[in-house]
Parts: structure tokens; C-alpha cells; sequence
């Protein structure tokens, strides 16, 4: 069965970095998009950034482009999510989801989530 | 960047009792959107996508419809078990974006 599962979160202080991993299993990880989306305390759901399957597009929300940074190794079947810079305003849950871009559904697959809190 | 605008944000509904929330971009997404659930503490679930196509496993209460600037998300005899958290989702670009969330509260 597919299973998406986040780690790497914790706490760090403002304008520090982190990486965030997800272990994709249970399907071919090296032919689907994959995202992140996160999720503050209590707010709803913002998407974060979208990397295509074999890795060569990016695209990134506003409010992270220039910090943040998604990657993935096909061979791993891991997804990346480095920040840099963080701010008291990236407090939030991070997924990671699946996206089956050749039927174009939206996102199909969430994981868990991971709680980053930014604090001093 | 395409915005998302939901409502209400607050719904109060009974047991058996039909839902509509409605979902606006600020320009056309043709029928690139989706619609999730979240229960507290879970992750999303996928309900709908490409505006009225049912997600595999989802109940046939709910449906979808709309193209272009407005979408509506029906729940037909409301359940139990759909008390949560409903977010649209454009896809038309590369840089997705959600609505605010519409809460469905027991009345």
C-alpha cells in the first residue's frame, strides 16, 4: 500500500535551517510529482512547493521561494523539503503528497505530516 | 497568483440534511479543482477532482460541479461522519492554491 512518511521536524529558532525528509513506499516513486503542503496551528492548508518526477521542475509559494528548497532521490524513493532562514510564520504541520500527474486528480496520497515549530 | 475564496467558513448542519459550499477563483481554472476533507489531526482525503469527478472509495452524496471562477462542493443527506474540514484546491498552474477551509459543524 502506499505510504508517505515525514520526519525531521522538531524545534529550531528563528532564521535557522532544517531538512525534512519523506520515505515514499508502496508504489514507483521515480514516475509521480510530488508536493508540499503544510498546515499552521489551527489555519488552513498552504502549498508549500511541487517538484516534477524526475526532479528537473520546481515551483515554490511566495512565501517560501528563495528560503526553501525541494528535492527528491529517485533512488532513495525520498523527498526534500531544506529551509533556510526560517521565520515565526513556517510554524506549521508539513505533508508531503502524491500527485498523479498524468490523470491530473489533485493530490491522491497524503503523508502523516511533521510538526516544525519556529521559535526563540 | 490565482486566489481561492470559500464559503461560508462556518457551516452548522444536521444528520440527513443537504450541504452546498461554494468555492470562487479570482480567474478561470476550467475545471482544474479539487475538493478535500480533513478530520482533526488527520491528513486530507481526496474527494472530488476535476470539479464533479468522484474520487475512487468516496461516497456518491458527494458530488461537485462548476468550471471556470465558480465551484460548488454538495454533501446530499448529510452523515456523521462528514463533520470536518472541506478545502477547495486550483490546479490550473503549477502554483496551487487552497481555499480558506469551510468548517461543517452539528447544529
Amino acid at each position: 500500500q502506499v505510504q508517505l512518511v515525514e520526519s525531521g521536524g522538531g524545534v529550531v529558532q528563528p532564521g535557522r535551517s532544517l531538512r525534512l525528509s519523506c520515505a515514499a513506499s508502496g508504489f514507483t516513486f521515480s514516475i509521480y510529482a510530488m508536493h508540499w503542503v503544510r498546515q499552521a496551528p489551527g489555519k488552513g492548508l498552504e502549498w508549500v512547493a511541487l517538484i516534477s518526477y524526475d526532479g528537473t521542475n520546481k515551483f515554490y509559494a511566495d512565501s517560501v521561494r528563495g528560503r526553501f528548497t525541494i528535492s527528491r532521490d529517485n533512488f532513495k524513493n525520498t523527498l526534500y523539503l531544506q529551509m533556510s532562514s526560517l521565520r515565526v510564520e513556517d510554524t506549521a504541520v508539513y505533508y508531503c503528497a502524491r500527485w498523479d500527474s498524468s490523470s491530473l486528480k489533485g493530490i491522491d496520497y497524503w503523508g502523516q505530516g511533521t510538526l516544525v515549530t519556529v521559535s526563540s | 497568483d490565482i486566489q481561492m475564496t470559500q464559503s461560508p467558513s462556518t457551516l452548522s448542519a444536521s444528520v440527513g440534511d443537504r450541504v452546498t459550499i461554494t468555492c470562487r477563483a479570482s480567474q478561470s481554472i476550467s475545471s482544474w479543482l479539487a475538493w478535500y476533507q480533513q478530520r482533526p489531526g488527520k491528513a486530507p482525503k481526496l474527494l472530488i477532482y476535476k470539479a464533479s469527478s468522484l474520487e475512487s472509495g468516496v461516497p456518491s452524496r458527494f458530488s461537485g460541479s462548476g468550471s471556470g471562477t465558480e465551484f460548488t462542493l454538495t454533501i446530499s443527506s448529510l452523515q456523521s461522519d462528514d463533520f470536518a474540514t472541506y478545502y477547495c484546491q486550483q490546479y490550473n498552474s503549477y502554483y496551487w492554491t487552497f481555499g480558506q477551509g469551510t468548517k461543517v459543524e452539528i447544529k
